[in-house]
């Protein structure tokens, strides 16, 4: 398995500011994955990252409001630009496994973010 | 676009009831995994099953995939307060997860 660590676990931001949230795996992974949560519901997929390439988005998702860089395979960053209360969440960072693994996805414990 | 359809989406039972979980989808996937979540945390990795009528158990939670790979079901014997949380099915296709909304279980003691 994967030890994926996300931080910050919450923050509370003022519209129209930027958050950046990072994730870091224990080991290195091709793909990693940003997700949206509102609490108690589903996961939506924000976008693939993978390193030495641009992220894919996912229909109703775009570069300009969420930036995403991946320097390595080991690390990953979502930025949510120009924020508004709609943009209160929780975001998941993800990463497939390796080898014998790699159909297998593990999660960070997430970042709330309450918008004001 | 793939979907899953989970069922139901809120469950309330007491200790020690029996209970089975759905995921259905008109797609073939690859793999499909069930996921606990609890409040304040990321999804946890329950089992990954991926060949068709494969049932895997963990414990007193069985886990089985359709024939076609379509569909899956996870059935909890003698719920625990502990098993409370929400479960989640992701279905693995081209490198990428699809998750069902959800069901949200409740054991009460």
């Amino acid at each position: 398995s994967a030890v994926i660590s996300q931080k910050p676990s919450r923050d509370i931001c003022q519209r129209g500011t930027s958050l950046t949230i990072q994730c870091q795996v224990d080991s290195q992974v091709t793909m990693m994955f940003w997700y949206r949560q509102q609490p108690g519901q589903s996961l939506t997929l924000i976008a693939t990252a993978n390193q030495g390439s641009e992220a894919t988005y996912e229909s109703g998702f775009v570069i300009d409001k969420f930036p995403i860089s991946r320097p390595n395979l080991t690390f990953s960053t979502l930025t949510v630009s120009n924020m508004s209360p709609e943009d209160s969440s929780i975001y998941l960072c993800s990463a497939w496994g390796q080898g014998s693994m790699n159909t297998e996805a593990f999660f960070g414990q997430g970042t709330r973010l309450t918008v004001v | 676009t793939q979907l899953l359809e989970q069922s139901p989406q809120f469950l309330s039972i007491q200790e020690g009831e029996n209970l089975t979980v759905y995921c259905n989808s008109s797609s073939v996937f690859s793999s499909l995994q069930w996921y606990r979540q609890e409040p304040g945390e990321g999804p946890v990795l329950l089992v990954t099953v991926v060949t068709g009528g494969e049932v895997k158990k963990l414990k007193r939670l069985t886990f089985q995939f359709g024939d076609a790979r379509k569909d899956s079901s996870l059935h909890i014997t003698a719920a625990q307060p502990g098993d409370t949380g929400l479960y989640l099915c992701g279905g693995g296709s081209n490198y990428k997860l699809t998750f069902g909304k959800g069901t949200l279980l409740t054991v009460n003691p």
